[in-house]
């Protein structure tokens, strides 16, 4: 069965600085992979994915994210963060069984 | 345009008493689920519906049931709610069931239901 970690729990960022978020995911074979972003009160909201190709994919909101397979990894990156981003952020990785398994998720607070 | 409609938002319960949490998606999608949220574990899988008239459990179906009761709707009841059933609960579709071969994957949720067993 397929897992995630996301190490850090919560993290505080200011307007305008970087932003990364760590997952690692264990799977046997090739995975496929997300992020989703829950916005306080609100159901979760697909940022962007990864099936095969290129290992650095684009998605909504000017996030990206690396998978390194070597590491077993696929960190979310934001160059800027805008205020509008404090939210939870969800890893989840999928295999064949019809399911997605989710990380713990990481709390981003962003100071003015 | 809807997408995925939960009912209700809010609800206490008893310890004993039963309910059921609706879920309609208008999306026309084969696929639907139920998660559950809690702090620091974030989203476990209930049951899940592959398509309609299959339902099958994920990681943490004790003390629940579900009815896919056609292509719209997938209910999630608590014969007897216990107090670690107290959680928001999610309900997801998606167009076609999650699989390596499948170049889709992406869930569409509802809004969650927050529901406290005293």
């Amino acid at each position: 069965a397929q897992s995630v970690t996301q190490p850090d729990i919560h993290i505080t960022v200011s307007e305008g600085a970087s932003l990364e978020l760590r997952c690692n995911y264990s799977y046997g074979a090739t995975p496929y992979l997300f992020w989703y972003v829950q916005s306080p009160g609100q159901g979760l909201q697909l940022l962007l994915k990864y099936f095969s190709g290129d290992t650095l994919v684009q998605g909504i909101k000017g996030f990206e994210a690396e998978f390194k397979r070597s590491q077993s990894s696929f960190n979310l990156r934001k160059p800027s963060v805008h205020w509008s981003d404090a939210a939870e952020y969800f890893c989840a990785v999928g295999g064949d069984d019809y399911k997605l398994s989710f990380g713990a998720g990481t709390t981003v607070t962003v100071r003015a | 345009n809807a997408g995925v409609t939960q009912t209700p938002k809010f609800q206490v319960l008893k310890t004993g008493q039963s309910m059921t949490l609706q879920c309609a998606q208008d999306m026309n999608h084969n696929s639907m689920y139920w998660y559950r949220q809690d702090p620091g574990m974030g989203l476990r899988l209930i049951y899940y519906s592959a398509s309609e008239g299959t339902t099958d459990k994920g990681e943490v179906p004790n003390g629940y049931n579900v009815s896919r009761l056609n292509k719209r709707e997938f209910s999630l009841r608590l014969e007897s709610a216990a107090p670690s059933q107290t959680s928001v609960y999610f309900c997801a579709s998606s167009p076609i069931p999650i699989t390596a071969g499948a170049n889709t994957g992406e869930l569409f949720f509802g809004e969650g239901s927050r529901l406290t067993v005293l």
